[in-house]
């Protein structure tokens, strides 16, 4: 069974730093696909980047970024430049091989604290 | 573009009421849809999902049911709530995307008292 982890519970990060997000993830499939999502206080789950385990470059979605180490199992995010707005919690999830039906499994996700 | 409606927003029902949630999606035909539950400060575990109308698979047994009676509606309900569902339910769909991102609705907090 695959699993995702994340071991920050919570980050604290002051505006206009970069901060990364670890997330490991535990699979004997070839192929997969890695996801990172925010969710704010009001709830809603935002979908921020998406990593297919055969790209060959690391995802890039503005600000964002993933740091794809496939030998070593790891997605960490990269939030460059962090704004008071990023404050949120974020998650880490996998898409196994051969789901064509997009299930997702999540980490438990790590709590972002944005400083003036 | 593809929009997921959830309601109610907020419900709080005693142990033992029925329980029904509606999810309802515009801007996209035939989608995957999903339920998924949230524990206050915990990650997602997904209850169920839905490849086409009528057709629904449980991941985790329980007391709650699904039902997809119409493309772009998906309803979660209970006969009789326990205090452990207590949660935010999180409705979500995928489909036209070659990542299979799912996209989410706005969530329902549930407490059972």
């Amino acid at each position: 069974a695959q699993k995702i982890t994340q071991t920050q519970p919570g980050m604290f990060v002051q505006e206009k730093e970069a901060v990364t997000l670890d997330c490991t993830y535990d699979t004997s499939d070839q192929s997969y696909g890695l996801f990172w999502y925010k969710q704010p206080s009001s709830g809603e789950m935002i979908f921020l980047i998406y990593q297919g385990s055969y790209d060959e470059q690391n995802a890039t979605e503005g600000r964002y970024s993933l740091n794809f180490q496939k030998a070593r199992k790891s997605a960490n995010l990269v939030i460059s430049a962090s704004q008071l707005g990023d404050s949120a919690m974020y998650f880490c999830a996998m898409r196994p091989s051969g789901d064509s039906w997009g299930k997702l499994q999540f980490g438990a996700g790590t709590q972002v604290v944005v400083t003036p | 573009s593809q929009t997921i409606h959830q309601w109610p927003a907020t419900l709080v029902q005693p142990v033992g009421s029925p329980l029904s949630l509606e999810c309802t999606v515009e801007g996209t035909s035939n989608p995957n849809l999903y339920w998924y539950r949230q524990a206050a400060g915990r990650g997602l575990q997904l209850l169920f999902y839905s490849v086409g109308i009528g057709q629904i698979s449980s991941e985790v047994p329980q007391n709650l049911s699904a039902s997809r009676p119409q493309d772009r509606q998906f309803i979660l309900s209970s006969k009789k709530l326990l205090l452990s569902d207590s949660g935010f339910y999180l409705c979500a769909l995928s489909g036209g995307g070659s990542a299979y991102e799912q996209y989410f609705g706005p969530g329902t907090r549930l407490t059972v008292t």
